[in-house]
């Protein structure tokens, strides 16, 4: 049993590139969410997904895309990178608003 | 707004002696209560949780969390400090509505002295 599974963990990036960061996840669950932690902010999230098709918008969705066309799957996407996103980004799923959620590795991104 | 705070950035204690991490949290509901560890470049591993119930839970490696509603926090504890809890500590709270979201405070570094 994989777990969440993100890739990849390293990533550098130059200055308006795009890039997808995969997530996937084997314990078909309906929750699924992306969050990315800064020294000092704990993680704040990005974008969640209730289930296949339906995504929405959290605390720092800007210059991030994500989709769920499936239920292990849930990218996301840098539309055009700037140094502010360099980061470490983390993918989470959750069966539902009241079990743990569990967490990937991470992706350490730097954007020069 | 829903919000959690972890008042103390860093927390140097010594091998052996107890310890006692503060989160307080800001919710209108009855909350859900989650604590998670992080070692360094590691995801994040649940220690424990809070749903309802008991308001003392106990988690894994010793650790157990206190869930009191007229203070509005959730303190972890642990009798006796050991070197490899040397970690990052994070409090948070499930946030409003079925999404399975949750809301994170800032994040408390231990450290453990010999």
């Amino acid at each position: 049993n994989a777990g969440v599974t993100q890739t990849p963990k390293f990533q550098v990036l130059k200055t308006g590139q795009s890039m997808t960061l995969q997530c996937a996840q084997d314990m078909n669950h309906e929750y699924m969410s992306w969050y990315r932690q800064d020294p000092g902010m704990g993680l704040r999230l990005i974008h969640y997904s209730v289930g296949a098709g339906i995504t929405d918008q959290g605390e720092v969705p800007n210059g991030y895309n994500v989709s769920r066309s499936t239920t292990e799957d849930f990218p996301l996407r840098l539309l055009s990178a700037a140094p502010s996103q360099t980061s470490v980004y983390f993918c989470a799923s959750n069966q539902n608003r009241g079990t743990e959620a569990f967490f990937g590795q991470g992706t350490r991104l730097t954007v020069v | 707004a829903q919000s959690v705070t972890q008042p103390d950035i860093h927390i140097t204690v010594s091998e052996g002696a107890s310890l006692e991490l503060r989160c307080n949290y800001s919710y209108g509901a009855t909350p859900y209560l989650f604590w998670y560890v992080q070692s360094p470049g590691q995801g994040l591993q649940l220690l424990l949780k809070y749903f309802s119930g008991d308001t003392l839970v106990q988690g894994i490696k010793g650790f157990e969390a206190e869930f009191k509603r007229s203070q509005s926090s959730f303190n972890l504890r642990k009798p006796s400090v050991h070197w490899s809890d040397a970690a990052e500590y994070f409090c948070a709270v499930g946030g409003s509505g079925n999404t399975g979201k949750l809301i994170f405070g800032q994040g408390t570094t231990l450290q453990v002295k010999p």
